[in-house]
């Protein structure tokens, strides 16, 4: 069964610091993974989504990497700011046979980027 | 232009007495989903349409039911809920089931069972 880990589960740092997020998962056989922001009391908007096949994907100021083999994924966001504070979760689909959609989550990471 | 829209927001119900949360989509997409998220955990698939074809979790409580009259609407029905159903529930949909088509989340229902 696939279980998907993000550490920190909080983070906070002062605006203009450069971090990294990080996912893990137990099982490599994944079709793609997907990083998310949820903001407080919303719903989830989509950053980020890597292919089985692909090393890293980068949106502005945001870069996503994946080492499938090792069963881990980072978010880096560079020069952070105040409006960057929400929370960030990982998802994978699984690669099985057949077709399935089925986003399994981690719990998240809280980030609060201090003014 | 919104294009996951769930009503209401914030529902309020007590415990035991019916509650129906609502999600419509511009996408013409042929899945929608619904997601159950306590606070501070992972949302959680509970099910999902694939046009008119209904697909269960297997570990989705009996006291969930969905309905999906057309396209562009789906219903989460919790029949009695209790305090332990207090979550945020997502919807979302997808063009089809395959692993290739991204899901667009709604902003969700806050569900709060008193």
């Amino acid at each position: 069964k696939q279980e998907v880990t993000q550490i920190p589960a909080a983070l906070s740092v002062p605006e203009g610091e450069n971090l990294v997020l990080n996912c893990s998962f137990t099982d490599s056989a994944i079709y793609n993974l997907q990083w998310f922001r949820q903001d407080p009391g919303k719903g989830l908007t989509s950053l980020l989504l890597i292919q089985s096949s692909q090393r890293e994907q980068t949106s502005g100021r945001l870069n996503a990497s994946l080492d499938k083999s090792s069963g881990r994924s980072t978010l880096y966001i560079a020069a952070s700011q105040p409006g960057d504070s929400a929370t960030y979760l990982c998802a994978v689909r699984m690669n099985y046979g057949g077709a399935t959609n089925k986003l399994i989550f981690g719990t998240g990471t809280l980030l609060a980027v201090q003014p | 232009d919104a294009m996951v829209i769930q009503n209401p927001r914030y529902q309020v119900t007590q415990f035991g007495k019916p509650v129906t949360l609502s999600c419509s989509q511009t996408l013409n997409h042929n899945v929608m989903y619904w997601y159950q998220q306590k606070s501070s955990q992972a949302p959680k698939l509970l099910f999902h349409y694939y046009d008119k074809d209904f697909n269960n979790e297997a570990d989705t409580p009996d006291n969930f039911q969905s309905r999906r009259p057309n396209t562009s609407f789906c219903f989460l029905d919790i029949r009695s809920p209790g305090l332990g159903d207090a979550a945020m529930y997502l919807c979302a949909t997808s063009r089809s089931t395959g692993q290739a088509y991204e899901q667009y989340f709604g902003p969700g229902t806050r569900l709060t069972v008193t």
